[in-house]
């Protein structure tokens, strides 16, 4: 992914509600992945990873799902609560790059009460 | 468990004066790198250390730049001169660094916010 600068794109959702954040990574010979939350004002935190030979993983009520033909990866965070609310971040190792991450432009989401 | 330390949290400088961050990774932690944050460019990694060394340091800016890892349980990333165009949040992160080259989850310091005047 690349950096989008000022603007992050945001996704707004009702309390409750599912929320589905979507990275579009470029380089097809990542095979580790990452999504990082960020809270304004601190560092970035480790929600979930998953790796290549994988098309899905779950965790406490988020699920990272892995489409290698498209170079799609997706968040999806179930019964949205406020304190959800931060920048994600997905991150991408290839496999020729040690331990290396890139990190994509982020995405706001905003959660309404 | 502590997680990664940073010192200071804040910090205002002059151009032109010295400064100097640093970083305590997860004890057990054999990798550490140091990310620098803005707004037009995101998150970007400077330099990565495994076991003490530095394996990577393409993305230090210029030669302004600077980092050492004495021991295990220590890094400092320095600036000097520093400009204007280095403030930043700049985010220490640890992993625990089997080797130079596994792929592995790295877990992120509070950053320090630096503006330089």
């Amino acid at each position: 992914g690349e950096s989008v600068g000022l603007h992050l794109p945001t996704l707004s959702v009702q309390e409750g509600d599912n929320s589905i954040i979507n990275c579009a990574y470029s380089n097809s010979a990542s095979d580790y992945f990452i999504w990082y939350k960020q809270e304004s004002g601190k560092g970035p935190q480790f929600i979930i990873d998953i790796r290549s030979n994988m098309d899905k993983r779950q965790g406490q009520r988020v699920t990272v799902l892995l489409n290698k033909t498209v170079k799609h990866l997706s968040l999806q965070i179930a019964a949205t609560q406020p304190g959800d609310s931060a920048v994600y971040f997905c991150a991408e190792i290839p496999n020729n790059a040690g331990n290396m991450l890139t990190f994509g432009g982020g995405t706001r989401l905003m959660v309404k009460p | 468990d502590a997680g990664v330390i940073q010192s200071p949290r804040h910090e205002v400088t002059e151009m032109g004066q010295e400064v100097t961050l640093r970083c305590k990774p997860i004890s057990g932690h054999n990798s550490l790198f140091w990310y620098r944050q803005t707004m037009m460019r995101g998150l970007e990694l400077l330099i990565y250390f495994n076991n003490n060394v530095p394996i990577d340091d393409s993305g230090m800016p210029e030669d302004r730049f600077s980092a050492k890892m004495p021991n295990a349980s220590f890094s400092t990333l320095k600036i000097q001169p520093s400009e204007p165009r280095d403030s930043a949040v700049y985010f220490c992160a640890s992993s625990l660094g089997v080797s130079a080259s596994y792929q592995e989850t790295q877990y992120f310091g509070p950053g320090t916010r630096l503006l330089v005047l």
